[in-house]
């Protein structure tokens, strides 16, 4: 069936450095990837997306690029700062419903 | 700023009672999904509706949970009967239907004691 695998599970990175999460996806049909940022006690908010005539897509600190031959997107954050700690979700649309990874929990080390 | 709205956002109750939580979607939002988390884990899809008809619901346990659109404005997920292992946050999230993304309301964290 549909997946979408996401790594890694946890991260921690230096205040000022980069962090990339990695998201695979299963249905060669998925034309569009969003990203959620989920801090603690609070609903997922979308922080960037991509569709899948684009191979890459920036906002400020924040980049996404899509491999659709591998089937591969990732979520790349420059410069990190304290409150980019949170979780973060990768998603794939399917057939009207979003298949979602499972998560990584970003920290950011002042 | 168009929101998703959810209420109740706690709620407080015994074993075997009856909940009720009920979502607002975006208007003009035709699609809308109802989560589960737990412990900031993964989203967990439970149902989703389209122009108010279901489409999927295979993530719900069907015994005891049942979700409905009695309109457009309106979304409810009822556990009947509660048991303590549905102590979660339950989301709504409502979308277009097309390739935008979809918008999650705050959530209803749900104690069952």
């Amino acid at each position: 069936g549909e997946n979408v695998e996401q790594h890694p599970s946890t991260l921690s990175v230096q205040e000022g450095d980069s962090a990339v999460i990695k998201c695979t996806y299963s249905d060669s049909a998925s034309n569009y990837f969003p990203w959620y940022k989920q801090e603690l006690g609070k609903r997922p908010q979308l922080i960037i997306d991509i569709r899948s005539n684009v191979g890459e897509k920036k906002d400020q600190r924040i980049a996404v690029t899509l491999n659709k031959t591998a089937k591969h997107f990732s979520l790349h954050i420059t410069e990190t700062q304290p409150e980019d700690s949170a979780v973060y979700f990768c998603a794939a649309l399917g057939t009207y419903k979003y298949i979602f990874g499972t998560g990584t929990r970003l920290k950011v080390l002042a | 700023d168009a929101r998703v709205t959810q209420t109740p956002r706690h709620k407080v109750t015994e074993m075997g009672q009856e909940v009720t939580m009920r979502c607002q979607p975006i208007l003009g939002h035709n699609t809308v999904f109802w989560y589960r988390q737990t412990m900031m884990q993964g989203l967990e899809l439970l149902a989703y509706f389209r122009n108010r008809a279901p489409l999927d619901d295979s993530g719900m346990p069907k015994d005891r949970f049942s979700a409905e659109m009695p309109d457009a404005t309106l979304a409810t997920l009822k556990i009947q009967p509660s048991e303590p292992r549905d102590s979660a946050v339950y989301f709504c999230a409502s979308g277009t239907g097309d390739v935008q993304p979809q918008h999650f309301g705050d959530g209803t964290r749900l104690s069952i004691l």
